[in-house]
């Protein structure tokens, strides 16, 4: 069974493009989940997505924004670009609602460098 | 509001010693908690989770952990450790909050193994 993919694994952009990152969850999960990890502030909650709808988001600003697909596929976007969004966003999938399971499937990653 | 906080940042033991990381979490009722790995340039990996059964959880890799609700405590342990045990460890609550709850994520703590 094939697990999380993300893409692009790795990316560079400047100061205020924007990039959109790709999320397939596991076949059968309905609920993807983005996190964003930096070395300062650790993994930070962005949003969670259940069967099309957001069901909760962190504290990001409104240039982060996602969405899912009725393939339950996912898509983050982070318009006008910092520096300090340079991090590894991660997505993750889960049959059900995160809290309700606890049981996450992490993909490997996409890496954003912004110069 | 739930949280936690991993009380080392990074834990250094030798292969077949055992392994202690530590865990505290606050919590206003009956929390769920988990423990992640996350080893280099991969993506995390539930190592084990709590949810009110047994308060001694055994997960993967013979890891193990204990619910200790008087300690507020959720420390994470290994008989003997091995050298693919170097990695990143999350320790993980369930917040059920009104706006559709979230996992929140420590700090992490990094293991060394020194052979």
């Amino acid at each position: 069974k094939a697990g999380v993919t993300q893409t692009p694994r790795y990316l560079i952009k400047t100061r205020g493009q924007q990039v959109t990152l790709s999320c397939s969850p596991i076949s059968g999960h309905r609920s993807v989940s983005w996190y964003q990890q930096t070395p300062g502030q650790g993994l930070q909650f962005l949003f969670e997505y259940f069967s099309e709808t957001q069901r909760n988001k962190g504290n990001f600003p409104g240039r982060f924004s996602g969405r899912q697909f009725s393939n339950s596929r996912s898509e983050m976007n982070v318009s006008t670009l910092e520096l300090g969004d340079s991090a590894l966003y991660l997505c993750a999938s889960s049959l059900r609602v995160s809290t309700n399971t606890g049981e996450l499937f992490f993909g490997e990653g996409s890496r954003l460098t912004v110069l | 509001a739930q949280s936690v906080t991993q009380l080392d940042s990074h834990v250094s033991v030798s292969e077949g010693t055992p392994v202690l990381l530590r865990c505290n979490y606050s919590s206003s009722y009956s929390p769920s908690l988990f423990w992640y790995v996350q080893h280099p340039n991969k993506g995390l990996q539930l190592l084990l989770k709590y949810t009110s059964a047994a308060t001694l959880v055994k997960g993967i890799n013979g890891f193990e952990a204990e619910f200790k609700k008087s300690e507020t405590s959720f420390h994470l342990t290994k008989p003997s450790a091995h050298m693919s045990d170097a990695a990143e460890y999350f320790c993980v609550v369930s917040d059920r909050g009104n706006q559709g709850g979230k996992l929140i994520f420590g700090q992490g703590t990094e293991l060394s193994v020194k052979p």
